[in-house]
């Protein structure tokens, strides 16, 4: 089993900070990282999918780094609001394995 | 519209009584997968199947069987489901292994 790990665990910003998470997974054999974002009552919806070293993913305020080859991968959100509170996951998948592997997340509480 | 369903949403059952939980797709994907959701573990999976008839152990199969014949549908057994199986449990699929996952809406099972 891959042990993906997931920095912090919660996190209390205020409306208008910029924050950043950390995910961190084996780096031998990697094949793919997965960053999900998860509502209270929904269901996790996919943010990125990223697989080469040094990819650079944007959707409107968040965005996210890779580094393959030391095992980390950050999440970045720019002024943070209120409807950016939710749980954020990441899952990791090696080259010879065919499931994805998700670590316990970083759940995101913005304070207005 | 695209998108993974899930039923029952809520169910409570007792120890030993069998029950299904069903999950469909509608958007052909090949790849479909079964996790199971607890208090500071994350998501952890179950099984998944990589397309019709091919079906595999992920992280915690005990005590779950899956079928997969047909593309578009993937239930979940438990043939006597104990209080340990009380969980919030989430279907999803994907293009491929690699590919973003789509979630359903999640199903809350508790097992007295």
């Amino acid at each position: 089993i891959l042990n993906v790990e997931q920095s912090p665990q919660s996190l209390h910003v205020q409306e208008g900070d910029s924050t950043n998470f950390t995910c961190s997974f084996p780096s031998s054999n990697f094949y793919a990282l997965h960053w999900y974002r998860w509502e209270t009552a929904k269901s996790p919806e996919a943010l990125f999918v990223m697989t080469l070293n040094g990819d650079e993913k944007k959707k409107g305020r968040i965005s996210a780094t890779l580094n393959t080859k030391e095992g980390y991968s950050y999440l970045y959100i720019k002024g943070s609001q209120p409807e950016d509170s939710a749980t954020y996951l990441c899952a990791s998948l090696s080259g010879s394995a065919r499931q994805l592997t998700f670590g316990s997340g970083t759940q995101l509480t913005v304070l207005p | 519209e695209a998108q993974v369903t899930q039923n029952p949403r809520y169910l409570i059952t007792v120890t030993g009584k069998k029950l299904t939980v069903t999950c469909s797709q509608n958007m052909n994907h090949e790849y479909m997968s079964w996790y199971r959701q607890d208090p500071g573990l994350g998501l952890r999976q179950i099984y998944y199947s990589m397309n019709v008839e091919v079906t595999d152990k992920g992280d915690v199969p005990e005590g779950y069987k899956v079928s997969r014949k047909e593309k578009r549908n993937f239930p979940l057994i438990l043939e006597s489901p104990s209080p340990n199986q009380t969980s919030l449990y989430f279907c999803a699929s994907s293009s491929t292994v690699a590919g973003e996952q789509y979630f359903g809406p999640g199903t809350r099972l508790t097992v007295t």
